[in-house]
């Protein structure tokens, strides 16, 4: 098993234009998210999915779109790249909902790291 | 102020060494609690989770406080291959069914020969 997989892994960007990452999990994992980790805050929720067709916001929504059209794949699309979206970009999934001991381990992938000039 | 805070360090002790993290956390109802570690440049993947019992892996020794609201991991005769960075990671609520996870910003530990 690939796990989860992440694509591209570098890209750099003029502000304005768009781009797509792709996140691909072979573990048929129901629930996957979008992180972005940058120095000092640590890793923030943009947005997750709890199964095939549905999104939600997470921490920092704003300036990202999401889409969950397969069970497999969660996008992560930024529409005009703006400088503030320089960032590392981490996918996770996870199988099991919350509970005192559910296991609820995220599995991520290697992370896009993305530059806007 | 934030779900999960943490000392960011860095941290740097020596082969052999004990040394011990802490995490406090917002949510009095937060209901599980992990600890995910960071190689530099690579992804987090989850070292142990943590009970109100407290439990062990190995060198490690993972402790919860509830009323404290408290959380620790503990790293016994260390070795270069610890050095990485520790993330206190915390679920929300029981009213939560998204699996969602709070990280800390995460501890840096360097173990130097």
């Amino acid at each position: 098993n690939a796990g989860v997989t992440q694509t591209p892994k570098f890209r750099v960007l003029k502000t304005g234009q768009s781009m797509t990452l792709l996140c691909a999990q072979d573990m048929n994992h129901e629930y996957m998210y979008w992180y972005r980790q940058d120095p000092g805050m640590g890793l923030r929720l943009i947005h997750y999915s709890v199964g095939e067709g549905t999104t939600a916001k997470g921490e920092v929504p704003d300036g990202y779109n999401v889409s969950r059209l397969k069970k497999q794949n969660f996008l992560l699309g930024l529409e005009s790249a703006a400088p503030s979206q320089t960032s590392v970009y981490f996918c996770a999934s996870s199988y099991a909902r919350g509970g005192a001991r559910a296991n609820n381990e995220q599995f991520f992938g290697p992370g896009t790291r993305l530059t806007v000039l | 102020r934030k779900e999960v805070e943490q000392d960011p360090g860095p941290f740097n002790v020596p082969e052999g060494a004990t040394v011990a993290f802490n995490c406090t956390y917002s949510n009095s109802a937060s209901q599980s609690f992990f600890w995910y570690r960071q190689d530099c440049r690579k992804e987090p993947k989850l070292l142990m989770s943590v009970y109100s019992s407290g439990n062990e892996d190995g060198r490690f020794t993972a402790q919860l406080n509830r009323a404290s609201q408290y959380i620790s991991l503990l790293i016994r005769d260390s070795k270069l291959s610890d050095s990485a960075t520790y993330l206190c990671v915390v679920t929300p609520d029981r009213g939560s069914t998204l699996g969602r996870l709070y990280f800390g910003r995460g501890t840096q530990l360097t173990v130097w020969p």
